[in-house]
């Protein structure tokens, strides 16, 4: 049973534009997610997080939205920028275990 | 964030051998985990590495398969033991600081093929 799920495998947008990945779970003890940025033969760089106190979470380009009554969040990426080519990951923890289920991932390829 | 080191960066083991994966921190850690990512698929946690105590291992992890290591709060070891194909994976360390709040960052990875 996939408690996180990115339901996008992989995702184009041109240069410039936003890029919106998404990320659905069904744990309602999860209240900490985070999103990763996974370059090939790299470990995961931790890019922005958001608690479910908040619905909102800005980090420059990167904004993270959460919707606790949907179960999803979504990373939004203004303007994109084609060095933001690589693979995103999702993932949630419930309060206090740290322990972090990963989505499947979605591949963002950004056009120049 | 923390420095995080994997030794090695990849190998390729024959079945039946055993690998330990050495994971070194630039900084004292609160928490270390060991993930394993399976070509196609996404970041599954193994184990927690508990300093001077016996690892927590998640559900289908068991320690004589992949006995854990945490001597101290900056280095832990996974050995990836009797290796089968099925063992080739990227392994990954993570860690938690607690002035860091629930933020987790991840070691380079192993890249383990069994042949």
């Amino acid at each position: 049973d996939q408690q996180v799920k990115q339901n996008s495998p992989s995702l184009s947008v041109q240069e410039g534009r936003i890029s919106i990945l998404n990320c659905d779970y069904t744990n309602s003890m999860f209240d900490y997610f985070l999103w990763y940025k996974k370059y090939p033969a790299e470990g995961p760089t931790f890019l922005i997080s958001i608690s479910s106190i908040k619905d909102k979470n800005e980090d420059g380009r990167f904004t993270v939205f959460l919707n606790k009554s949907a179960k999803h969040l979504s990373l939004h990426i203004v303007p994109s920028q084609p060095g933001d080519s690589a693979v995103y990951f999702c993932a949630a923890s419930p309060s206090g275990t740290y322990k972090y289920i990963f989505g499947t991932g979605t591949r963002l390829k950004v056009l120049a | 964030s923390a420095v995080i080191s994997q030794k090695p960066s990849r190998d390729i083991c024959q079945r039946g051998t055993s690998l330990t994966i050495q994971c070194q921190v630039d900084s004292q850690v609160t928490m270390m985990f060991w993930y394993r990512q399976q070509p196609g698929q996404s970041l599954t946690l193994i184990a927690t590495a508990n300093q001077g105590s016996e690892a927590t291992y998640e559900s289908g992890f068991v320690i004589d398969k992949f006995p854990i290591s945490r001597p101290n709060l900056t280095f832990s070891t996974l050995t990836v033991s009797n290796m089968s194909p099925e063992d080739s994976s990227i392994y990954l360390c993570s860690v938690v600081r607690l002035a860091d709040s629930y933020e987790q960052y991840f070691g380079p990875g192993t890249r383990l093929t069994v042949t």
